[in-house]
């Protein structure tokens, strides 16, 4: 099925491990996203590709690192977990131009990651 | 900055009955998204509203824009328990969409 893939689903992580979040869509479009979730905030961005070979920081990159490999993939990383990165991290996507505009973000089904 | 608020953030309502979610931002903005969420699950995205004055209706839910005002409204009509779940709207550009903190919404038999 067409759509946005996100891998692993569920991830428990000791204090100061590292791991890498595994993002990729299907649907040829240029942008994409990592977004955190946490009770009562919305969703906030980490960090955005806007076309293959760019990267840019969002509103809460401090802790992670992130890789556009290719068109298709975006992949999140950190480094060094915190128990402050507790959180459901969503990958997005957007089809660039008016056709995105009007269709919107897709998102994968998301990551709910534990730090202990 | 741009900050969206959205309220209220819980709504517990009756079946049967009809209510208005509200989302209100700080700054001008192209586009605003309503976004449907169930417990456990990803977003699904409900509306996109690109002009001032856009209306949009989909069964039982309607969203509206005012960009003047710079406020959405997402309107309940006759809610049924199918539509529990939590909503969100989000406003911005591609690279800077903001999100509020979503409507937990609760619709009882």
């Amino acid at each position: 099925n067409a759509g946005v893939t996100q891998t692993p689903k569920f991830q428990v992580l000791k204090t100061g491990q590292s791991m890498t979040l595994q993002c990729a869509q299907d649907m040829n479009h240029n942008s994409m996203y990592w977004y955190r979730q946490d009770p009562g905030m919305g969703l906030r961005l980490i960090y955005y590709s806007a076309s293959e070979g760019t990267t840019d920081k969002g509103e809460v990159p401090n802790g992670y690192n992130v890789s556009r490999l290719n068109k298709r993939e975006f992949s999140l990383r950190l480094e060094s977990a915190a128990p402050s990165q507790t959180s459901v991290y969503f990958c997005a996507s957007i089809r660039a131009g008016t056709g995105g505009i009007s269709s919107g973000y897709t998102f994968g089904s998301g990551t709910r990651l534990t730090v202990v | 900055e741009l900050k969206v608020e959205q309220n209220p953030l819980f709504l517990s309502m009756q079946e049967g009955k009809n209510y208005t979610i509200y989302c209100n931002y700080s700054t001008t903005s192209d586009r605003l998204y309503w976004y449907r969420q169930d417990p456990g699950k990803s977003l699904e995205s409900l509306f996109v509203l690109l002009s001032n004055g856009a209306v949009k209706q989909e069964g039982r839910l309607m969203a509206s824009l005012d960009t003047k005002a710079r406020l959405s409204t997402l309107h309940i009509t006759a809610a049924v328990h199918d539509l529990s779940a939590t909503y969100f709207c989000a406003v911005g550009n591609n690279n800077d969409m903001r999100f509020g903190a979503g409507t937990r919404l609760t619709v009882k038999p």
